[in-house]
Parts: C-alpha cells; sequence; structure tokens
C-alpha cells in the first residue's frame, strides 16, 4: 500500500451540478480526514470518521456537502447543486488510532464555472 | 477559523542558508505538528512536538515550542531547492482528540 489516493484528481463541473469524490486510507488506517484548502491558505477541516462512524463535522459543511465511509474503508465526499465558492482543492488524510501524525492524500481540485 | 498563524507568510533565501519560520497559536495544546506542502500537491508531515518538550531535532530540521508564548519556531538548516514548498504548523484542538487545525503557511522558495 503507497499511500492514500484520491479521485478525480481534478474536476471541472458547471454550477448548480452534483459532484462526488472517493477516498481511499491506508489500509487499517481507521481515522479519515476531510479537508478544503483554498489558495494561499491552510486546509480547513471538514469532517473526520473514526471507522464508518462520522464523528465529527465543522460548521464549513452545509447541508449540501455530506461525507460517506460505509464499510470504515473508502470514503467519499458529495457536493449537491455545487456554487463557483466551492472552488478549491479537498484533501483527504488517514491516521490509525493512537497516532496524531495524519497522512494525506494528493488532493481532488474542484472548479465550479 | 484557523488556530496557528505562521510568520512571515513568504520567505526567499539563497541555497545553503538557514531558514526560520514561526507560527503563534490561541489555545492550550497537547502538540503541535509542521507539515510541507509542495506546489499543488498533498501535505507530508515533517516532525511533531509534544506540549511537554522544548526542542526536537528531525535531520536538518528544528522544531522549538514555547507553551508560555503559545508559539512555535521551525529552523531548515543548509536550505536545498527541493526545500522550496509552504510549511505549515498545525495544532490539535483541544476539544476534540483528533481534529487538527492548521495555520496559513509559509512559502519558502529557495534561490539557487
Amino acid at each position: 500500500d503507497t499511500g492514500v489516493s484520491q479521485d478525480p484528481r481534478h474536476k471541472i463541473t458547471k454550477r448548480g451540478q452534483n459532484v462526488t469524490f472517493r477516498c481511499d486510507p491506508i489500509s487499517e488506517h481507521n481515522r479519515l480526514y476531510w479537508y478544503r484548502q483554498t489558495l494561499g491558505q491552510g486546509p480547513e477541516f471538514l469532517t473526520y470518521f473514526q471507522n464508518e462512524a462520522q464523528l465529527e463535522k465543522s460548521r464549513l459543511l452545509s447541508d449540501r456537502f455530506s461525507a460517506e465511509r460505509p464499510k470504515g474503508s473508502f470514503s467519499t465526499l458529495e457536493i449537491q447543486r455545487t456554487e463557483q465558492g466551492d472552488s478549491a482543492m479537498y484533501l483527504c488524510a488517514s491516521s490509525p488510532s493512537g497516532e496524531e501524525t495524519q497522512y494525506f492524500g494528493p488532493g481532488t481540485r474542484l472548479l465550479v464555472l | 477559523s484557523q488556530q496557528g498563524e505562521e510568520d512571515p507568510q513568504a520567505l526567499s533565501i539563497q541555497e545553503g542558508e538557514n531558514a526560520t519560520m514561526n507560527c503563534s497559536y490561541k489555545t492550550s495544546i497537547n502538540n503541535l505538528q509542521w507539515y510541507r506542502q509542495n506546489s499543488g500537491r498533498g501535505l507530508v508531515h515533517l516532525i511533531l512536538i509534544r506540549s511537554n518538550e522544548r526542542e526536537k531535532h528531525s535531520g536538518r530540521l528544528r522544531v522549538t515550542l514555547d507553551t508560555s508564548k503559545k508559539s512555535s519556531s521551525l529552523l531548515i538548516t543548509a536550505s536545498r531547492a527541493a526545500d522550496t514548498a509552504s510549511y505549515f504548523c498545525a495544532t490539535d484542538w483541544y476539544s476534540s482528540a483528533s481534529k487538527i487545525i492548521f495555520g496559513s503557511g509559509t512559502r519558502l522558495s529557495i534561490r539557487p
């Protein structure tokens, strides 16, 4: 296993469309995180899973955003009715229990036209 | 909102020189981490320092932590072109054992 993978790497969509991103964490990492990063800023926490349970959600995660991790392995982040302000890099990270270090994927860059 | 703020926002130095970046944060922490991000890519963990530690080394990296001033510094010695990247400090969130909060980053450029 070579690390956290994310798919797609880039996504261009029109305003109002729905998009879904996938994250495959490092095997046996039971913690999974989603972040959003805009140009010139640090990553902002969106949500966190421990196994299949979504334990925390940021207020940034409006009702248009939903994340799942149905079997405690891969996760999906869906954005409904995309807006231009959703344009950003979406980063996924994973970590094993008891370890503070997070291992990041390459990100999915979203552009909403 | 972001817990940490890095200073300076941008830094340009000659290859071979040392680079120092600072991070200030607002609330009590259990640990502080530094991450590096190359242009347009994911973040890579560099080093973690716990609240009961004052200094830590890893290769060419030296991190200090002053909990009384709520600040940390990252020193990169003998910089190389490959060190060109953005550097972020990240602190754990007091009310959450798993969540970390990133600062806005320092963009480091190494001139050949």
